[in-house]
């Protein structure tokens, strides 16, 4: 079945634009996560949701991030005012989010450079 | 708060070499343990799990014990292949009895093969 996609794949932007990044996860996957993988900072949690929910947004590094997921499906990551240091790889996973079946799938992430 | 520490590479090995991955985790609580492998050009894949002390994760010719006693989880492999070319991350899941399954991972392990 299809996995995790993720749009765009890559995404160049001058800084101080905002971007959107869109997940769309594997069907009937209720849990769903965002992270970062950078140069300098490796694998890093942004943030979780469960169904359209975000109990846990603790990764997100400024207000400028945001996340929202819609219908239990899709999601979208929005920077706002982009800085250099935003410019990494950013990953979503999706999971059936029961405690007998917790596996993340990755999608193949979002490039994003901030010139 | 939970942390994983893995050796950090390079590592360059011949075909057909033994490989140890050296990995050790901090965490409060129970934690899953998982081995994550990014081949060139793709996302991030499952290799292996183990959700408990002495529990061994097996696949595609490596394994990793879930190791209590001393807090690690190596990941090994009789007999590397070309194929095998890869960044290798360790990883703990520690949902304290939630549903945030949220992933840690250390640094990364670049391994190159060579025939």
């Amino acid at each position: 079945g299809a996995g995790v996609s993720q749009s765009p794949s890559n995404k160049v932007t001058e800084k101080g634009k905002d971007v959107e990044l869109r997940c769309d996860p594997i069907s009937g996957h209720t849990a769903l996560y965002w992270y970062r993988q950078s140069l300098g900072q490796g694998l890093e949690f942004l943030i979780y949701f469960q169904g359209n929910s975000a109990p846990d947004k603790s990764g997100l590094p400024s207000d400028r991030f945001s996340a929202e997921r819609t219908g239990g499906s899709v999601s979208t990551l929005t920077i706002q005012r982009t800085q250099q240091e935003d410019s990494a790889v950013y990953l979503c996973a999706s999971s059936p989010g029961r405690r007998t079946s917790y596996e993340q799938y990755f999608g193949p992430g979002t490039r994003l450079t901030v010139t | 708060g939970d942390s994983v520490t893995q050796m950090e590479g390079p590592v360059t090995l011949s075909e057909e070499a033994f490989l140890t991955i050296n990995c050790t985790y901090t965490a409060t609580g129970y934690p899953s343990l998982f081995w994550y492998v990014q081949y060139p050009g793709e996302g991030l894949q499952l290799l292996l799990k183990a959700t408990k002390a002495d529990d061994k994760g097996s696949n595609k010719g490596f394994e990793a014990t879930y190791r209590k006693e001393t807090t690690s989880f190596h990941l090994e492999k009789g007999s590397v292949q070309v194929s095998d070319s890869a960044v290798y991350f360790c990883a703990l899941s520690d949902s304290r009895g939630g549903s945030n399954y949220k992933l840690t991972f250390g640094k990364g392990t670049l391994l190159t093969v060579n025939p």
